[in-house]
């Protein structure tokens, strides 16, 4: 079973709006972490905003806000006012108690129009 | 915040040649690093786990005699491509991290590897 799902391939956003990318996971380890990356068209990888299972706040980062509904095993990345230079690939991932790298999802392709 | 430098950045190749690529982590000690390999429009894979003077871990279906890691120091690890073939051409990245845990671990900025 895929231990990260992104169902959404593409978005599109207009520039100032919000936008939500999904990603639900699956683990039966009760302590992990959830993550969340941007990959521009540059391919780096640049570290958004992080969520552990047992916080008890939805995690947020400047613009970035981490959806977190632990019950639904979903942990939506919400991108509030939009800019041009948000247009890139984003990435959830997890990562595991004792397992020390990271699970990744297929990625959505965000698209911000101006 | 915490640095890793990865490179080359891009590099091209003839067919049967070995490539290198290293990965630094430039602020910290790592005493684990990762190495993915991505296609295009494709997520990560994970290719290899390196820990610092021991040897690598390997995924499932990555052949360790192709691909070489090497973790001598705890600020650097390096892949070689061994024999690389047209099917190698993809893009590579390292990852490290300071301690187990849930921390977030640093990606590289990436080699592209283009075999002819």
């Amino acid at each position: 079973a895929q231990k990260i799902t992104q169902t959404q391939p593409g978005m599109f956003v207009q520039e100032k709006e919000a936008v939500t990318l999904d990603c639900t996971y699956d683990t039966s380890d009760p302590s992990y972490g959830l993550f969340w990356y941007k990959q521009p068209s540059s391919g780096e990888m640049i570290f958004l905003i992080y969520q552990g299972s047992y916080d008890q706040q939805n995690a947020t980062e400047g613009r970035y806000s981490l959806n977190f509904q632990k019950a639904r095993k979903s942990a939506n990345l919400v991108i509030s006012a939009s800019q041009l230079g948000d247009s890139a690939m984003y990435f959830c991932a997890m990562r595991e108690t004792g397992a020390n790298n990271l699970f990744f999802g297929t990625g959505t392709r965000l698209t911000v129009i101006p | 915040g915490a640095v890793v430098s990865q490179h080359p950045s891009r590099v091209i190749c003839k067919s049967g040649t070995s490539v290198k690529i290293e990965c630094r982590s430039l602020d910290f000690q790592a005493t684990t690093m990762f190495w993915y390999r991505q296609f295009p429009k494709q997520s990560l894979m994970l290719m290899a786990t390196s820990n610092e003077g021991s040897k690598a871990t390997y995924e499932q279906g990555v052949e360790k005699d192709k691909f070489l890691i090497n973790h001598a120091s705890l600020t650097l690890s390096t892949l070689t491509v061994t024999s690389a073939h047209p099917e190698d051409s993809s893009f590579y990245i390292c990852s490290a991290g300071a301690l187990g845990g849930l921390e977030k671990l640093f990606f590289g900025s990436g080699t592209q590897l283009s075999v002819l």
